[in-house]
């Protein structure tokens, strides 16, 4: 067990709606990182907060978006969702944002778009 | 652009010693991470290379040079449990002074008796 919790562990849906998912980091951690993977593309980075604010950001669409609030728990909105929008959702965190900070990875949403 | 090459498959037999490699060819470099993950499971830490050279860690080793920006991932007295997903991510810097993990496909290894 990481420490990092992700809900739902599941959720299946139609296309065209909109779901939120939501991470909870390690106590005492500050940044929060958010991966897609899909069965043919690996583990994707998406979006990066750190203490609430966005620090860096990968192939993240345009239809997704991601906060981080105040007491550090993050959620990642995905949008007029598509049939390839399907795959696990993992979050991480990490204590800060350099040197040595390994990524401890939550156990994943898995989406499934219908 | 950014790179990152790992055999996709890996076969090898328990007791023995496996070893998976990784190239990369990112812009920037700061660290370079190797992972585990079980089928339908969250990824978990095996090890990190910042510099060159070999880092021990019990029955896992992994190994890096800059220079020709390739590291590899030693398994030694292959156990069945071994049998997992074991990715490479490179860690590169982002404006601002932040960084990211680029990770590779990832090397699905099966461990047989």
């Amino acid at each position: 067990d990481s420490g990092v919790t992700q809900t739902p562990k599941h959720l299946i849906t139609a296309t065209g709606q909109r779901v939120t998912l939501r991470c909870s980091p390690r106590s005492g951690d500050l940044s929060v990182y958010w991966y897609q993977q899909s069965l043919d593309q690996g583990l994707q980075f998406l979006i990066q907060y750190y203490n609430g604010e966005e620090r860096a950001k990968g192939n993240i669409l345009e239809r997704f978006s991601a906060q981080q609030f105040p007491d550090l728990h993050s959620e990642l909105n995905l949008s007029s969702l598509e049939l390839g929008d399907s795959a696990l959702y993992f979050c991480a965190s990490s204590v800060g944002m350099d040197r040595h900070n390994e990524q401890f990875f939550g156990p994943g949403t898995r989406l499934t778009v219908l | 652009g950014q790179n990152i090459d790992q055999p996709t498959e890996m076969t090898a037999t328990e007791g023995a010693i496996v070893q998976i490699n990784c190239t990369y060819q990112t812009s920037g470099f700061n660290g370079l991470f190797w992972y585990q993950q079980h089928a339908g499971e969250a990824p978990t830490f095996l090890s990190y290379n910042v510099l060159d050279g070999l880092e021990e860690k019990g029955r896992f080793s992994s190994f890096l040079s800059r220079s020709k920006g390739y590291s590899y991932l030693l398994l030694k007295e292959l156990q069945m449990k071994d049998s997992a997903s074991y990715l490479c991510a490179v860690r590169v810097g982002v404006s601002g002074g932040y960084n990211k993990l680029i990770f590779g496909a990832g090397t699905r290894l099966a461990v047989h008796p």
